[in-house]
């Protein structure tokens, strides 16, 4: 059983559409992390939300922690190829434990 | 400021081999935590190393250990290998053992047991 079920899985759009990844679970965290991976590397920190219903904003991409800091969403504006990749939400409980991850495509 | 790295990048096992995989952590860190990832999958926790003490561990078996260096670098030794083993093995390391967690990880070492 996953302690944080991200969906969808598998995301596969074309340049300039948007896209929301969601990160849900039972528990709930002091924080939550949005992480990005690409083939042959390890997953890079993309932003830590910590306040119920906090959202936070890089470039095109829209964080947001659910107000009982249980659930997290990622909202991709005009995504991309550059995009692509292994997107993964981390909940911390003593250690940061990862959903399975969303894979991205962005086609030109 | 180095950062996280790993060694080796590629490792071929056959079943039952024992293997051991290296970490540096990122300078100025003093705690180390290891992580399994399976293909498309995300990683699970093995276990975390904060000033050579085990500091909490995943639901992985006690074939899986560890150790920290009082360089803070770190270890990953798994025993008698199955062929499940096969994944990429990622090590992060972070500022401080408790609290927040901000992880650097490292590229990882994909290991391939037959």
């Amino acid at each position: 059983t996953q302690l944080l079920e991200q969906s969808p899985q598998f995301l596969s759009i074309q340049e300039g559409e948007n896209l929301t990844v969601y990160c849900n679970s039972s528990s709930v965290f002091s924080s939550l992390q949005w992480y990005r991976q690409e083939p042959g590397e390890g997953p890079v920190l993309l932003v830590t939300v910590v306040t119920g219903g906090e959202v936070k904003k890089l470039k095109r991409l829209t964080f947001q922690f659910g107000d009982a800091r249980k659930d997290s969403s990622l909202h991709i504006t005009a995504a991309q190829p550059g995009d692509t990749g292994l997107y993964l939400c981390a909940g911390e409980l003593g250690k940061l434990i990862f959903g399975q991850g969303t894979t991205l495509q962005v086609k030109p | 400021e180095t950062g996280v790295t790993q060694s080796p990048t590629h490792l071929i096992k056959t079943r039952g081999q024992q293997v051991t995989l290296r970490c540096s952590s990122q300078s100025g860190h003093n705690t180390v935590s290891w992580y399994q990832q399976a293909l498309g999958q995300g990683p699970q926790f093995i276990f975390q190393y904060y000033r050579e003490e085990e500091n909490g561990r995943g639901n992985f078996p006690p074939r899986f250990s560890g150790l920290q260096f009082p360089n803070y670098s770190s270890e990953l030794n798994v025993n008698a290998l199955e062929l499940d083993d096969s994944a990429l093995y990622l090590c992060a390391s972070s500022g401080t053992g408790t609290g927040r967690q901000k992880l650097f990880f490292g590229s990882g070492t994909q290991l391939s047991v037959l």
